[in-house]
Order: structure tokens, then sequence, then C-alpha cells
């Protein structure tokens, strides 16, 4: 069965950094097409798709993010941890981690629950 | 970037009803096309995969067609627990972009 559960700090003040952990079981990410993907989600608007980590340890961003995103494994491969520099209260949302296979035709199959986080200004 | 344009945006039905989303794509993407159904408070559930393929689980009643730059999403007896929030997804091209979402409510 596969899980994920997200977690960090559900309050941040503005121009901090902030850091979010994936914790996930179920599945390798060292294995061949496995990715661990972050998607975050503002206070009654759309999903946006934020960062992708490959089992090659490959890893792609969102344009309007990239310089402030970076996505990395621990060593285990058990934990993805998010990192988003420069904090505005426009990036208060709730932050998806879940897992995608490679070719991503297949889509994402399995989500942590949201980890709900607020920028203060 | 690869541009998702859902319609309509809100839509209102009753149960029984049948009713159509559609999702276009600012350039062909092929069949790398899902849809995710979400309720208030939870993590998206993928129902459709590679435009037109029923996710495991997921009632009949869902179905998904289109290919290139128009998708859509046809639920054939609207039920009780599908009023939700439905989200198209491209996976053809990185940064895997989202539609706006559209809202289906109670009529």
């Amino acid at each position: 069965q596969v899980t994920l559960r997200e977690s960090g700090p559900a309050l941040v003040n503005s121009t901090q950094t902030l850091t979010l952990t994936c914790s996930f079981s179920g599945f390798s990410l060292s294995t061949y097409g496995m990715c661990v993907t972050w998607v975050r989600q503002p206070p009654g608007k759309a999903l946006e798709w934020l960062a992708l980590i490959d089992w090659d340890d490959d890893r792609y961003y969102s344009t309007s993010l990239k310089t402030r995103l970076t996505v990395s494994r621990d060593t285990s491969k058990t934990q993805v941890v998010l990192t988003l520099t420069n904090v505005d209260p426009l990036d208060t949302a709730t932050y998806f981690c879940a897992r995608i296979r490679h070719p991503g035709i297949r889509g994402i199959d399995s989500w942590g629950p949201g980890t709900l986080v607020i920028v203060s200004s | 970037d690869i541009q998702l344009t859902q319609s309509p945006s809100f839509l209102s039905a009753s149960v029984g009803d049948r009713v159509t989303i559609t999702c276009r794509a600012s350039q062909g993407i092929a069949s790398y096309l899902v849809w995710y159904q979400q309720k208030p408070g939870q993590a998206p559930k993928l129902l459709i995969y590679g435009a037109s393929s029923l996710q495991s689980g997921v009632p009949s009643r869902f179905s998904g067609s289109g290919s290139g730059t128009e998708f859509t999403l046809t639920i054939s007896s609207l039920q009780p627990e599908d009023f939700a929030t439905y989200h198209c997804q491209q996976l053809k091209t990185y940064p895997y972009t989202f539609g706006q979402g559209t809202k289906l409510e109670i009529k």
C-alpha cells in the first residue's frame, strides 16, 4: 500500500524559507519509473504543479517558481524535501506531495493528505 | 508552458443528469491528459488517465475522450457523491500543468 504524508510548518513569515518534507512508503524512489511530485492549492483556487524528482534524481520545476524551488531526496530515498525561498503571502496554500510513475500518462495515483501553510506578512 | 483551459468553470446540475466538462490544451499533448475529482478538504482522486482509461475502482458512469488539444470528461448519470471539483492535467511535457478546475454543484 502506497502512502505519503507531508510535514512542515503551518505558519511561515514573509521572506523566510519554507521547508516541507514528504515521507512515503509502499514504493522505492530508486525503482525505475518512480517519481515524487509536489502540487499546491491556494484556498479556493486551482491546483498548481510545483516540482518533480524522479528515480534517477532528475528534477523538474514550475517555470514561474523555479528560481525559488528546490526538490531533493534523502539518502534513504524514503523522504523528499521541497524548499521554497523568499515566501510571500501569495504562497499560502495547501501543499500536497504525491507519487507518479513514468511515463506520466498514468497520472498521479497516490496523494498525501496535504498540509496547509500560511505565510504571514 | 502548455496551458489548459477548462470549461465551464462552474456547472449546476441535478442528480441523474448527464454532464460534460471540456479541457483544451494550448498545444498538442496526444493522450497525456488525466482527470481528477476533488472534494472539499481532500486530496484529488485520479479518475481517468491516458485521456480515456478508467482508473481502477472508478464507477463506469465516468468516461473520458479526446486526443491532441481537446478532451472531455463525461458523467453519464450524476450521483449525489459526484458533486465536487474536477481538474484536468497534462503530463506530456514539463512543467506538468493543470486546468483551472470545474466546480460541479447541485441544482
